[in-house]
């Protein structure tokens, strides 16, 4: 499958700042699932968006997916030490695969 | 509650050797997927067993083989190891296949070939 790119490569922010990470695709995403991995650790499932122009929030974590299923989004507000990590954006398309393909991840540093 | 179990956690190996690795599905979970991750690399799908069969293939080489057994744990065997073959390697199972099925990931069993 086709991997999903995602921007930034690395964000460093300040405590309390704003993080936001994107993940773009060429063509149209049957979903998209976003995963966090602290480093050392392994990827664990944050949510999954289905629906064109799909907005989830979880706490400080709001997650959209694009009018055109092109695109997602993963926002933090106000980050804190235990945001640290790699965020990634993972696809699979219905009956095409099985299996998913991560996007490159974006890994938040975060400045005390 | 339970997780996935991976082992070992570590393994070093020299190059041309084999190993195995093993992956204990969270329980009733059917689904196995085996998942290479290199330094600062994003997972790469390797393979994965719905009820005992193998389900999907991806970039898996051709000297690794995999199974999923009776209780559902699955094994991955590596042979000929090459010192590209270092990298994390997770398990992951779910309830049912599909990409749309969240998966659990293990610990991971980190695999050095020197």
């Amino acid at each position: 499958g086709q991997q999903v790119m995602q921007i930034p490569q690395y964000q460093h922010v300040q405590e309390g700042e704003d993080f936001t990470t994107y993940c773009n695709s060429s063509t149209t995403l049957s979903n998209i699932q976003w995963y966090k991995q602290r480093p050392g650790g392994h990827p664990v499932f944050l949510i999954q968006l289905v629906k064109s122009g799909e907005v989830k929030k979880q706490k400080r974590l709001t997650f959209q997916f694009g009018e055109a299923k092109k695109n997602s989004s993963l926002h933090i507000t106000a980050t804190q030490t235990t945001d640290v990590g790699t965020y990634f954006c993972a696809r699979w398309e219905v009956d095409v695969d099985e299996k998913l393909t991560f996007g490159t991840g974006t890994r938040l540093t975060i400045i005390p | 509650a339970a997780g996935v179990i991976q082992s070992p956690r570590h393994l070093i190996k020299e190059k041309r050797e084999t190993a195995t690795l093993k992956c204990y599905p969270i329980p009733r979970h059917d689904t196995v997927y085996w998942y290479q991750q290199g330094p600062g690399q994003d997972p790469q799908f390797l393979i994965s067993f719905y009820e005992k069969m193998q389900s999907d293939k991806g970039s898996i080489p051709d000297r690794f083989s995999a199974q999923q057994f009776s209780d559902y744990h699955s094994e991955l065997n590596m042979s000929s190891l090459e010192l590209g073959d270092s990298a994390l390697y997770f398990c992951a199972s779910s309830l049912g296949t599909g990409g749309r099925e969240t998966q659990y990931f293990g610990p991971g069993t980190r695999l050095l070939v020197l």
